[in-house]
């Protein structure tokens, strides 16, 4: 099946500062890859999500971008503020919607005022 | 958009008793419906995933005869745990997806269970 390593677990950045947040992938085959923001408690919300034909996604401060060669995908937050700090999840799915997310590990993303 | 509700949003029971939590589609017809587990500070782990009309499919690992799944319709699934034991406190979220030619997950609003 596939697996999805996602680093780094725990990231501290200074307001204004960029945040990357990296995730690698184990099946070639998947082709759709969602990023997720969870704040404590609730449900995860979905924020940008890329497929596999394509190699980056912008929306406004955050960007995805992917490298199928290497099987990697990153998010990239830019101009962080107080609200971003949640816990992250990147996730990959192969087929059409039949299968569930493999999730990675998840990042707690701090953002120091 | 699509919207997912979850029921209850939290639930004490006591230990060996059964519990039930519901996953509502709300304005689309959800063909397959995914309940995951979350232990805290810990990432979704996919427990099953059910068809409307036809048995779940269950991960390695997890025991069909306790967490028993129902899609009997296109927008409602359930999750019971069965004879539930302190180790099955944990939060569980179904997501919904529809096949319409595009991949779309939208998650319920999560379940905070708590045996004691």
């Amino acid at each position: 099946g596939e697996n999805v390593e996602q680093h780094p677990s725990t990231l501290s950045v200074q307001e204004g500062d960029s945040a990357v947040i990296k995730c690698t992938y184990s099946d070639s085959a998947s082709n759709y890859f969602p990023w997720y923001k969870q704040e404590l408690g609730k449900r995860p919300q979905l924020i940008i999500d890329i497929r596999s034909n394509v190699g980056e996604k912008k929306d406004q401060r955050i960007a995805v971008t992917l490298n199928k060669t290497a099987k990697h995908f990153s998010l990239h937050i830019t101009e962080t503020q107080p609200e971003d700090s949640a816990v992250y999840f990147c996730a990959a799915l192969w087929g059409g919607g039949a299968d569930g997310l493999t999730f990675g590990k998840g990042t707690h993303l701090i953002i120091q005022p | 958009g699509a919207v997912v509700s979850q029921h209850p949003s939290w639930v004490i029971c006591k230990s060996g008793t059964s519990v039930k939590i519901e996953c509502r589609s709300l304005d689309f017809q959800a063909t397959t419906m995914f309940w995951y587990r979350q232990f805290p500070k810990q990432s979704l782990m996919l427990m099953a995933t059910s068809n409307e009309g036809s048995k779940a499919t269950y991960e390695q690992g997890v025991e069909k005869d306790k967490f028993l799944i129902n899609h009997a319709s296109l927008t409602l699934s359930t999750l019971t745990v069965t004879s539930a034991h302190p180790e099955d406190s944990s939060f569980y979220i179904c997501s919904a997806s529809a096949h319409e030619g595009r991949v779309g997950y939208t998650f319920g609003s999560g379940t905070r269970l708590t045996v004691v």
